[in-house]
């Protein structure tokens, strides 16, 4: 069974520093793992994916994500946050190697970034 | 602009009432997908169609009734709905089913349908 957490439901930083939202995740096999990020009236919007190779990822809007093995943790930074970075997170595992056929969402995590 | 196209945007109705969600994805995509968005829970899977086919069914009443014509158009079907069916319904498309290594590739999302059961 592939599952994911979000051990964060809020994630509250002032505007230029640095920010971490949290994902660990539990699968039997080497995981795909993908955070989406989600604005207010809108659908979720792809940021980054790790499938294989170096375990920093870099995406969309500056967002950076590390692959940690050893931890089971995919968590997604950002060097400095801005206030347009506020919005609804959620981390998504698929195991390949397993039976299930889609992605797992976290809970999400709300991000505040304070001006 | 993501490519995956909602329709109505907001919708409100009655328990009694019959109506339909649209989706349409531009995406040249095989594989499409329903899922139901309350506050505060996690993003819940409902239907999984593959060029058109469904392949899977998330213990979903029988009030929502999914339909596939063609591999760009998934529409959602709702009669009898209860007040706990009140969410954002997201539709969503992929290149494939998130099968074994295919299943590397991002889901893409619609904007969603705001549903307000009274």
């Amino acid at each position: 069974a592939q599952s994911v957490a979000q051990p964060e439901d809020q994630v509250n930083v002032a505007e230029g520093n640095p920010l971490t939202v949290k994902c660990t995740y539990s699968v039997s096999g080497n995981p795909y793992l993908f955070w989406y990020v989600q604005y207010p009236n809108r659908g979720l919007q792809f940021l980054l994916k790790y499938i294989t190779g170096d375990n920093l990822v870099k995406g969309s809007y500056g967002f950076e994500a590390e692959f940690n093995k050893s931890q089971t943790s995919f968590h997604l930074k950002k060097p400095s946050a801005l206030v347009s970075d506020s919005a609804l997170y959620f981390c998504a595992v698929r195991d390949p190697s397993g039976s299930a056929r889609q992605l797992t969402f976290g809970s999400g995590t709300q991000l505040t970034v304070l001006p | 602009e993501t490519g995956v196209t909602q329709t109505p945007r907001h919708l409100v109705m009655g328990m009694t009432n019959k109506k339909s969600l649209k989706c349409e994805q531009h995406l040249g995509h095989n594989a499409m997908y329903w899922y139901k968005q309350s506050a505060k829970k996690p993003l819940e899977l409902m239907f999984v169609y593959s060029l058109e086919e469904r392949v899977e069914n998330n213990s979903v009443p029988s009030r929502f009734s999914p339909e596939c014509p063609n591999s760009s158009h998934l529409f959602l079907h709702l009669h009898t709905l209860q007040p706990e069916d009140s969410a954002l319904y997201l539709c969503a498309s992929s290149q494939d089913l998130d099968r074994g290594t295919r299943g590397n590739q991002p889901q893409h999302f619609g904007d969603g349908t705001r549903l307000s059961i009274l």
